[in-house]
């Protein structure tokens, strides 16, 4: 898989339920950023989190990162319509350049 | 709470046009970028900004291709000959600091060549 991979690639559940979004990179990271995209809209920055941390959490947001796996989670606890929207993880694998790679996301529908 | 700005939410031009898309980043930020997505696709790095030179640019940025920050505010991206596959929203994002690290993103231009 290509560097900054989520899966699954749409996640359809009820509103109340809690949503776990996955992604995968392949090379060193120094850090690691969730972002949501609503439909044909800019994208929204939700959680950072750097190489040496394990866990973050934001409100209802639970980010871990595991470098041994390279793999992080979104956790997402109980979801709201509002929610619906793509989440895309992004990963600073250059040192010095800042740049982000982002992954194809997950497509993630609240059924209410 | 600051934000990126981004002008004009939707450009439409005729192929071999020049376009500038222009960006607002947050005033205190000092790194600056350019990505674009096509519709269905992924995110891509365009080009980084710092201290009025490019940091890093992709193999995106060809010689159609040009920023500049003009003033102390705005953040410009030019294309010089639109092609049909340059159609694609275009993001401005700034970040405060590298060891920041965090990047936001402006709203987005929507840029339709045909």
């Amino acid at each position: 898989s290509q560097q900054g991979e989520e899966d699954p690639q749409a996640l359809s559940i009820q509103e109340g339920e809690n949503a776990t979004m996955n992604c995968s990179y392949k090379t060193s990271i120094n850090n690691l950023q969730w972002y949501r995209q609503n439909s044909g809209r800019g994208l929204v920055h939700l959680i950072l989190i750097r190489s040496n941390e394990r866990e973050k959490h934001s409100g209802r947001l639970r980010v871990t990162l595991d470098t041994s796996k390279k793999s992080s989670s979104l956790l997402i606890t109980a979801s709201r319509a509002a929610d619906t929207a793509s989440y895309f993880c992004a990963t600073d694998v250059i040192q010095g350049a800042q740049k982000l790679v982002f992954g194809q996301g997950t497509r993630l529908t609240i059924n209410p | 709470e600051p934000e990126v700005t981004q002008t004009p939410s939707h450009q439409v031009t005729q192929m071999g046009q020049e376009v500038i898309l222009r960006c607002v980043p947050i005033s205190n930020h000092l790194y600056f970028y350019w990505y674009r997505q096509i519709l269905g696709q992924k995110v891509e790095f365009l080009v980084s900004f710092y201290n009025n030179e490019i940091s890093e640019k992709s193999e995106i940025f060809d010689d159609q291709f040009s920023v500049e920050r003009p003033d102390g505010s705005n953040f410009t991206l030019k294309i010089r000959s639109t092609k049909l596959e340059d159609s694609a929203m275009y993001f401005c994002a700034s970040s405060e600091m590298r060891s920041t690290d965090t990047q936001y993103f402006g709203p987005g231009t929507r840029l339709t060549v045909l």
